[in-house]
């Protein structure tokens, strides 16, 4: 079966520093997607980044980014220049077959 | 585009009773939309895949009776819980397959059930 592994529940960043969040997933396919969603206390799930499992290169939006190690199963969050509005959980997400599967989500803390 | 738009956002009901909850795409059309649970701080756990003009495919361990979901058309699927009780309160929400240019899954604003 497919699992997603968030393994710091919680994490904290000041202000304008850089943060990165961990993720492992388990999969035996060789083409997935791979996201990562915010969700802020709105409960609306927002879409930050996406990684197609097929391309090399490290997915990038603005002051997010990501570190993809295919081999090693690994889809790290990097958050840059972090901002009050980043506060939030955030969860991995692995898509294969249609089903969207997520990790057990981060919450993030920005502290002023 | 790629919105979403889930009704009611919170509903209120009592014990025994049903409670329906839509899930419209505003924007395009969605063969495949999904029915998450999510209890407080904790992740989005998928209850069913709904596929326009089939039965849906539920998860092991969701009660096929109690969440019934309906996706007659490529903009609405929705969800009925029946025979509602507390342990059913929780906050639900729905998703569809955006495959468009940037491919994606996109989200309603989730329902919060309380039952009393």
């Amino acid at each position: 079966a497919q699992t997603v592994t968030q393994s710091q529940p919680e994490m904290s960043v000041q202000e304008a520093e850089t943060v990165t969040l961990s993720c492992t997933y388990d999969t035996s396919e060789s083409d997935y997607y791979l996201f990562w969603y915010k969700q802020p206390p709105s409960r609306q799930m927002i879409l930050v980044i996406r990684q197609e499992a097929y391309k090399q290169q490290n997915a990038t939006e603005n002051r997010f980014s990501v570190n993809f190690q295919k081999a090693a199963k690994s889809f790290s969050l990097k958050i840059s220049d972090s901002q009050l509005g980043d506060a939030a959980m955030y969860f991995c997400a692995y898509n294969q077959g249609g089903k969207l599967i997520f990790g057990q989500g981060t919450e993030l803390s920005v502290k002023p | 585009g790629a919105v979403v738009s889930q009704h009611p956002s919170w509903v209120i009901c009592k014990s025994g009773t049903s409670v329906k909850i839509e899930c419209r795409s505003l924007d395009f059309q969605a063969t495949t939309m999904f029915w998450y649970r999510q209890f407080p701080k904790q992740s989005l756990m998928l209850m069913a895949t709904s596929n326009e003009g089939s039965k849906a495919t539920y998860e092991q361990g969701v009660e096929k009776d109690k969440f019934l979901i309906n996706h007659a058309s490529l903009t609405l699927s929705t969800l009925t819980v029946t025979s509602a009780h507390p342990e059913d309160s929780s906050f639900y929400i729905c998703s569809a397959i955006w495959t468009g240019p940037n491919y994606g899954y996109t989200f309603g604003s989730g329902t919060r059930l309380t039952v009393v």
